[in-house]
């Protein structure tokens, strides 16, 4: 059974700062992993999508990777801004999410 | 932008009731899901949905729920005989392609049983 795990569970970074946001998984032979912005009481907001034949995939600030062999996806953030604060959420083929990463950026 | 709406934001229930919480997904997508998120827990995947049956489900989705796409434009969850741990916020989710698509999900209907 797949199983998620995201570390650090909370991070707090000052403004400006560059910072990684860790996803691991148990189960390697994967379709997808998506990256996801959740703000408190909403629904959650696609930021990355990444293709188990892509080893990465960029939008804006955004930069997400996939290293299968190991397991692992991680998220980075470039030039963190207050309005980036949010649960960051990954999931693996739309089936297993992880806790999430609580940022907060403080200006 | 296209995007996924659903309804009611917010539904208050008493315990046994029964409660229908429905979706309308982006228009050209054909894979349409259900989730749940209890307060401060994981998002749970619950079904999945293709041209109109079942194609995935887990151990969540029992006999108490059951999906429906009505009509041309409306995916509907319901839920019979309502407990408290019923209580969450469910999210219907939609994607054009099943295992590469990318999935775009509605703001949640949050169920409240009392």
């Amino acid at each position: 059974k797949q199983e998620v795990t995201q570390i650090p569970a909370a991070l707090s970074v000052p403004e400006g700062e560059n910072l990684v946001l860790n996803c691991s998984f148990t189960d390697s032979a994967i379709y997808n992993l998506q990256w996801f912005r959740q703000d408190p009481g909403k629904g959650l907001t696609s930021l990355l999508l990444i293709q188990s034949s892509q080893r990465e995939q960029t939008s804006g600030r955004l930069n997400a990777s996939l290293d299968k062999s190991s397991g692992r996806s991680t998220l980075y953030i470039a030039a963190s801004q207050p309005g980036d604060s949010a649960t960051y959420l990954c999931a693996v083929e739309g089936s297993t999410f992880g806790d999430g990463t609580t940022l907060t950026v403080k200006p | 932008e296209p995007e996924v709406t659903q309804t009611p934001s917010h539904q208050v229930t008493q315990m046994g009731q029964e409660v229908i919480l429905r979706c309308v997904p982006i228009s050209n997508h054909l894979y349409f899901y259900w989730y749940r998120q209890i307060l401060g827990q994981k998002v749970e995947f619950l079904v999945s949905f293709y041209n109109n049956e079942i194609s995935e489900k887990s151990e969540i989705f029992d006999d108490q729920f059951s999906v429906e796409r009505p009509d041309g434009s409306n995916f509907t969850l319901k839920i019979r005989s309502t407990k408290l741990e019923d209580s969450a916020m469910y999210f219907c989710a939609s994607s054009d392609y099943r295992n590469t698509g990318e999935l775009f999900f509605g703001e949640g209907s949050r169920l409240t049983v009392l």
